[in-house]
């Protein structure tokens, strides 16, 4: 089974601040991972797919990159809305996926 | 733009079964993609329950394998869930959601909360 393992599992920052979320997998998923956000009472929302291509509708102040192991997703500046959970999820290992345990991103 | 809604009990007993649906519209799920199940435990992390492609294969997560099912339904282009010899730890949202691709949940419903009690 992929492991996926988020850092930090929390972070604290102000809106206008830059937010580097982490997610490392415990083998290589090439670039077959996905981020999400999630807010409270909400399903949640894809945002990055294959590491690095923006969902439909997504604002470019979220990218990520990445390939195999390392993988982070970027929020330019934070604006109120953003403050949310974040999932890393794999489908390295189709059809088997997994879910990282989450970041959540709160106010300072 | 393909809309998802999970129906189903609020409340199950211990060692029962847990059946909910998911309805879909403005798409068909016979047209292709995968659909999936996932769940998430109060405060706690997503976990992946089973995806399933039209008339093909049908896929589960080894940790629940033993006790669940997914089913569609094209005339009502629905699919279901049944989830056999229930415990607390079953307690949960559980959300419905269309595979884009083989790789990530583009479409999710809202999902629906499901409490395995006595």
């Amino acid at each position: 089974e992929i492991v996926l393992t988020q850092s930090p599992a929390t972070l604290s920052l102000s809106p206008g601040e830059r937010a580097t979320l982490s997610c490392r997998a415990s083998q290589s998923v090439s670039t077959y991972l996905a981020w999400y956000q999630q807010k409270p009472g909400q399903a949640p929302r894809l945002l990055i797919y294959d590491a690095s291509h923006r969902a439909t509708g997504i604002p470019a102040k979220f990218s990520g990159s990445g390939s195999g192991t390392d993988f982070t997703l970027t929020i330019s500046s934070l604006e109120p809305e953003d403050f949310a959970v974040y999932y890393c999820q794999q489908r390295s290992s189709w059809p088997r996926l997994t879910f990282g345990p989450g970041t959540k991103v709160d106010i300072k | 733009q393909v809309q998802l809604q999970e129906s189903g009990p609020g409340l199950v007993k211990p060692s029962e079964t847990l059946s909910l649906t998911c309805a879909v519209s403005d798409y068909s799920i016979s047209n292709g993609y995968y659909w999936g199940w996932i769940r998430q435990p109060p405060g706690k992390g997503l976990e992946w329950i089973g995806t399933f492609y039209h008339s093909g294969s049908t896929y589960y997560n080894p940790s629940l394998k033993s006790r669940v099912t997914i089913l569609e339904d094209t005339s009502k282009n629905q699919f279901s869930l049944s989830l056999y010899s229930l415990t607390a730890a079953d307690t949960a949202v559980y959300y419905c959601a269309r595979l884009r691709g083989l790789d990530a949940f583009d479409f999710w419903g809202p999902g629906t909360m499901v409490t395995v009690s006595s």
